[in-house]
């Protein structure tokens, strides 16, 4: 099993630009999140997915929009590309919790990127 | 505002000896607390969890303790090796809602042969 995959793994935008960040899991994981780490901030969410077809805000939503189409991808797209998204972007991945059980979340390996 | 701080940014400690890294956390609803540890450009793996009903789990090297009344919790990790240096983040979750995570800001751990 890969896990976590995203692509891509560096990207540099102008101000202005679009892009889209894809993240693939192959574990059949209900839910999935996006992250950003900026430094001495920590990891923050942005948007998550419960399932295909849903999506929710997190902490920073702003200047973001995802999409969940298809159970194992979750697309997180930057309309107007600023500096200030200058950042590493972290997706993650959880089964759906039963009970009182946590499942803890399963990290890909990032996105660095860059707004000029 | 940061639910969940970890007021040291760095810490080195001798190979052998023991490693305690803190966190703190502001938010009464949190029940569920994780640690993960982070390597430089590959994302945080989980390590090690604790429930808000017990106040200590073990697995290992790696202990978790949670004192709730002072909303703290630290991990140790004993005897520290050379391969745990890395960043360490804890986390923290409501049981209701979509087991979100919110993080601190990490405390890097650099364990010297």
């Amino acid at each position: 099993n890969a896990g976590v995959t995203q692509t891509p793994k560096f990207r540099v935008l102008k101000t202005g630009q679009s892009m889209t960040l894809l993240c693939a899991q192959d574990m059949n994981h209900e839910y999935m999140y996006w992250y950003r780490q900026d430094p001495g901030m920590g990891l923050r969410l942005i948007h998550y997915s419960v399932g295909e077809g849903t999506t929710a805000k997190g902490e920073v939503p702003d200047g973001y929009n995802v999409s969940r189409l298809k159970k194992q991808n979750f697309l997180l797209g930057l309309e107007s590309a600023a500096p200030s998204q200058t950042s590493v972007y972290f997706c993650a991945s959880s089964p759906r919790p039963r009970g009182s059980v946590y499942n803890e979340q399963f990290f890909g390996p990032g996105t660095r990127l860059t707004v000029l | 505002d940061q639910q969940v701080k970890q007021n040291s940014p760095s810490l080195s400690v001798q190979e052998g000896r023991i490693s305690i890294l803190n966190c703190d956390y502001t938010n009464s609803m949190f029940d569920y607390f994780l640690w993960y540890k982070k390597y430089p450009a590959e994302g945080p793996t989980f390590l090690i969890s604790i429930s808000s009903i017990k106040d200590k789990n073990e697995d290992g090297r790696f202990t978790v303790f949670l004192n709730k009344s002072a909303k703290h919790l630290s991990l140790h990790i004993v005897p520290s090796q050379p391969g745990d240096s890395a960043v360490y983040f804890c986390a923290a979750s409501k049981k209701t809602g979509a087991n979100n995570l919110f993080f601190g800001t990490g405390t890097r751990l650099t364990v010297i042969p």
